[in-house]
């Protein structure tokens, strides 16, 4: 079965600062990855996909994510914190039926001043 | 992508009630599923909610405490039954569309406390 983990559950950035989030996952074959991001009390919104294509993928809001196979990780990065990218972020994996996902137990992005 | 809308937004709901949230989508979708996301946690998906038959559910959630209607391709329901305070959770339907690539869209979820 699929899985996803994500090593943090809470990073801390200065604004202006590089943003790492890490995730891995588990998979019996070739994947689809996908982040999404979760405002305070705001539904989810897709960030970027992985779907076989282009291992760098760059996403909204300056996002970009990397497909290593050989790691199983697909970590989301951005050169450059805003106090606006606060939030949830949850890395995701689609399951063997192809269309359930299955989510990561998500960061918290915190950004200082 | 895929608009969607869910009703209520949020409620406060007493031990042993029932609720029933309400999921529009502006177009016709084949894919509908509803998530739950309890205090500070992940989603997990509770059913995938089927126009014309009944809902496949994840294991863990059965249709006594959770069913769900799917009466057209636009719109489904999902009722949280005889509730508790374990209840009290964010419930979230989303939609998956298939083209270039598989996606699914999120409705902004209904904020459910059980007093």
């Amino acid at each position: 079965a699929q899985s996803v983990t994500q090593l943090d559950s809470h990073v801390s950035v200065s604004e202006g600062t590089p943003v790492l989030l890490r995730c891995n996952y588990s998979s019996s074959y070739s994947p689809s990855l996908f982040w999404y991001v979760q405002h305070p009390n705001k539904g989810l919104q897709l960030l970027l996909k992985y779907t076989s294509a282009a291992t760098l993928v760059k996403g909204i809001n300056g996002f970009e994510a990397e497909f290593k196979k050989s790691e199983t990780s697909f970590h989301l990065t951005k050169p450059s914190a805003h106090m606006s990218d606060a939030a949830e972020y949850f890395c995701v994996v689609i399951d063997n039926y192809g269309q359930n996902f299955v989510f990561g137990p998500g960061t918290r992005l915190s950004v200082l001043p | 992508s895929a608009v969607i809308s869910q009703k209520p937004s949020r409620d406060i709901c007493q031990r042993g009630t029932s609720l029933t949230i309400q999921c529009q989508v502006d177009s016709q979708v084949t894919m509908m599923f509803w998530y739950r996301q309890q205090p500070g946690q992940s989603l997990t998906l509770i059913a995938t909610a089927n126009q014309g038959s009944e809902a496949t559910y994840e294991s863990g959630f059965v249709i006594d405490k959770f069913p769900i209607s799917r009466p057209n391709l636009t719109f489904s329901t999902l009722t949280v039954s005889n509730m508790s305070p374990e209840d009290s959770s964010i419930y979230l339907c989303s939609v998956g569309r298939t083209g270039r690539s598989y996606e699914q869209y999120f409705g902004p979820g209904t904020r459910l406390t059980v007093t």
